[in-house]
């Protein structure tokens, strides 16, 4: 098992639904979690950070996170097509002391 | 406010020379990372520095590379000799305490192509 895993997509969301983004992690001591978006070219920008159990909530954005089953997932709520872009995940894993990203999962919003 | 700010943005070289690449952490943050992104492996650290000493560089792929952080506003990441596989985009980011629980800044990387 990768120590953070993302689907790599593409995901497909039409313009307004809502995009679900999801990433299970391996260490379950971790206690640090982040959402980046990464434009094509660009470099990776923070949208959210979560360290309790339960949803985060900020704008169109809701973290969500669930340690007990080692996920964390990232809701967009009246996509845009500016939300085309890969969100990476990223975990600290207490085991290596280190913030690992997952692979990334390229979305895409249709007009 | 400004932020990671990372030089040159674009560098191309022919093998076997030498590259430094630059990064300016935000002010006032004492951790600093080095990471290399590439479509295979996706984005790695190479090597990161709390409070300018260098912490983890079990990231670092080789001898060829080497890091430094004179000082807390300033590090440099040395390829040499540079090989074709070092082609990337290299970013360096920081943030506020450890790597533990703050989030990390990027800058805008370094698009680097080895010929």
């Amino acid at each position: 098992q990768k120590e953070v895993e993302q689907n790599s997509g593409p995901l497909s969301v039409p313009e307004g639904a809502i995009a679900s983004l999801n990433c299970t992690y391996s260490d379950r001591g971790s206690q640090s979690f982040f959402w980046y978006r990464q434009y094509s070219g660009k470099s990776p920008e923070l949208i959210m950070s979560i360290y309790s159990n339960g949803d985060k909530e900020d704008g169109r954005f809701t973290a969500q996170l669930n340690k007990a089953s080692q996920y964390v997932s990232l809701l967009i709520r009246d996509s845009q097509p500016s939300d085309s872009a890969t969100y990476l995940c990223a975990v600290t894993l207490v085991k290596v002391q280190k913030l690992v990203f997952g692979q990334g999962t390229r979305l895409t919003i249709n007009p | 406010d400004a932020g990671v700010i990372q030089s040159p943005r674009h560098e191309v070289t022919e093998m076997g020379q030498e590259v430094t690449l630059r990064c300016k952490p935000i002010s006032g943050h004492n951790s600093l990372f080095w990471y290399r992104q590439t479509m295979m492996r996706g984005l790695e650290l190479l090597i990161y520095f709390n409070n300018n000493v260098p912490i983890d560089d079990s990231g670092m792929p080789e001898d060829r590379f080497s890091a430094k952080m004179p000082n807390a506003s300033f590090s440099t990441l040395k390829i040499q000799p540079s090989e074709p596989r070092d082609s990337a985009v290299y970013f360096c980011a920081s943030s506020l305490g450890g790597q533990n629980n703050q989030p990390q800044h990027f800058g805008d990387g370094t698009r680097l192509s080895i010929l």
